[in-house]
């Protein structure tokens, strides 16, 4: 059964650092990986999808990355901005799932100005 | 605009009451789901539809009930059955029930048993 973790659970760094999150997954035979973003009390927002043929994707200053081999994908935000304070969330999609998504638990962001 | 709108936001549930969470969408999306979120957990699956008058448990279905007689609409009924129903709950979909569609969501519904 497909399991996906996010290390670490909390990260707090400085206004202007760049920082990855990280997540990883049990099983490889996946459609895709999302990203999400979650505020406090509201609910998801997509930041990037990552479909099982790519190796990144790019929005802005987040950059997403897929490695199915070793089961892992990061997110890579440049630059970070107190307004990037947030629950991140990644979820893979396994094959078979038809569409259903295995979230991690998430990694709380503190950006402090 | 187009999304998913979510209603109640808060919503109290007295014991032994069902109660019933709102979720409609305009994206034209085939597929619809419900997950529960919560505190320290991750997201988990309460029921899934692939397409009108047609739907699938998920991982924890007890004490839950859809239905989805619109394209538009999934609307999750928590019945007194569900022993633990406080939790946030969202709902989201996609385009097809297939690979690589992007998953979009609702802002939620909080329910607090009182």
């Amino acid at each position: 059964k497909q399991e996906v973790t996010q290390i670490p659970a909390a990260l707090s760094v400085p206004e202007g650092e760049n920082l990855v999150l990280n997540c990883s997954f049990t099983d490889s035979a996946i459609y895709n990986l999302q990203w999400f973003r979650q505020d406090p009390g509201k609910g998801l927002t997509s930041l990037l999808l990552i479909q099982s043929s790519q190796r990144e994707q790019t929005s802005g200053r987040l950059n997403a990355s897929l490695d199915k081999s070793s089961g892992r994908s990061t997110l890579y935000i440049a630059a970070s901005q107190p307004g990037d304070s947030a629950t991140y969330l990644c979820a893979a999609s396994p094959f078979g799932s038809q569409g259903n998504l295995i979230f991690g638990k998430g990694t709380k962001l503190s950006v402090k100005p | 605009d187009g999304g998913i709108t979510q209603s109640p936001k808060y919503l109290f549930r007295k014991e032994g009451q069902n109660v019933t969470l709102s979720c409609e969408q305009n994206l034209n999306h085939d597929a619809m789901y419900w997950y529960r979120q919560d505190p320290g957990q991750g997201l988990r699956l309460i029921y899934y539809s692939q397409i009108v008058n047609d739907f699938q448990k998920g991982d924890i279905a007890e004490g839950y009930s859809v239905s989805r007689e619109k394209k538009e609409s999934f609307p999750l009924t928590v019945t007194s059955a569900q022993k633990n129903p406080t939790a946030f709950y969202l709902c989201a979909s996609s385009i097809v029930p297939t690979v690589n569609t992007e998953a979009f969501f609702g802002q939620g519904t909080r329910l607090t048993v009182v």
